[in-house]
């Protein structure tokens, strides 16, 4: 099964809320990396957050790790329509096969 | 934009055919990496090529090949298609050869098997 599961699999929300996305995972990991895909093109790298660091900004994102917890969150301020898109978390395990493990994604609508 | 591209955008072909999918990365960048997206699948790692060289193997069927050449450019070849072969199929690039560093991903190529 995947390293990285999302949760919810699918969130719909009004403009300018904050829209909350979470990913667990099994195994121990170098790092944790977000990212973006609009629809049918490719994924956009958003942040990375390291095995040593519990949160980490950029601009409207705010990502937080727990690695007692194996989990992480995506925080999205303030959204805004062109935020609609899926969002994956993908895992950089320490050992083990040598590659990023993907999630199923979290499917975001921002309605406006 | 990546700066990676992929080519086909599009590829429709048949059952038994053998397609070539190509890319190039990011000027500097000496990893590649190919995925396959599909609906059921989700993202999966195919291969990943390191300055010319094999470097990780993931879910790679036999049917299918890849090399990376000294240009740096890649080519993922699919034989001997499937329906089941229908997917996206995506490159990333990364400058150096760790699979911990960020990857950026190119548009895809989408393939339908008919």
């Amino acid at each position: 099964s995947q390293q990285g599961e999302e949760d919810p699999q699918a969130l719909s929300i009004q403009e300018g809320e904050n829209a909350t996305m979470n990913c667990s995972y099994k195994t121990s990991i170098n790092n944790l990396q977000w990212y973006r895909q609009n629809s049918g093109r490719g994924l956009v790298h958003l942040i990375l957050i390291r095995s040593n660091e519990r949160e980490k900004h950029s601009g409207r994102l705010r990502v937080t790790l727990d690695t007692s917890k194996k989990s992480s969150s995506l925080l999205i301020t303030a959204s805004r329509a062109a935020d609609t898109a899926s969002y994956f978390c993908a895992t950089a395990p320490i050992q083990g096969a040598q590659k990023l493990v993907f999630g199923q994604g979290t499917r975001l609508t921002i309605n406006p | 934009d990546s700066g990676v591209t992929q080519t086909p955008k599009h590829l429709i072909t048949a059952t038994g055919q053998r397609v070539t999918l190509r890319c190039s990365p990011r000027s500097g960048d000496l990893s590649v990496y190919w995925y396959q997206q599909s609906l059921d699948q989700g993202l999966q790692f195919l291969i990943q090529y390191y300055n010319g060289e094999e470097r990780a193997k993931g879910n790679i069927l036999e049917r299918f090949s890849a090399q990376q050449f000294p240009d740096l450019h890649s080519e993922l070849n699919l034989s001997s298609l499937e329906l089941g072969d229908s997917a996206l199929y995506f490159c990333a690039s990364s400058p150096g050869g760790t699979y911990t560093d960020t990857q950026y991903f190119g548009p895809g190529t989408r393939l339908t098997v008919l």
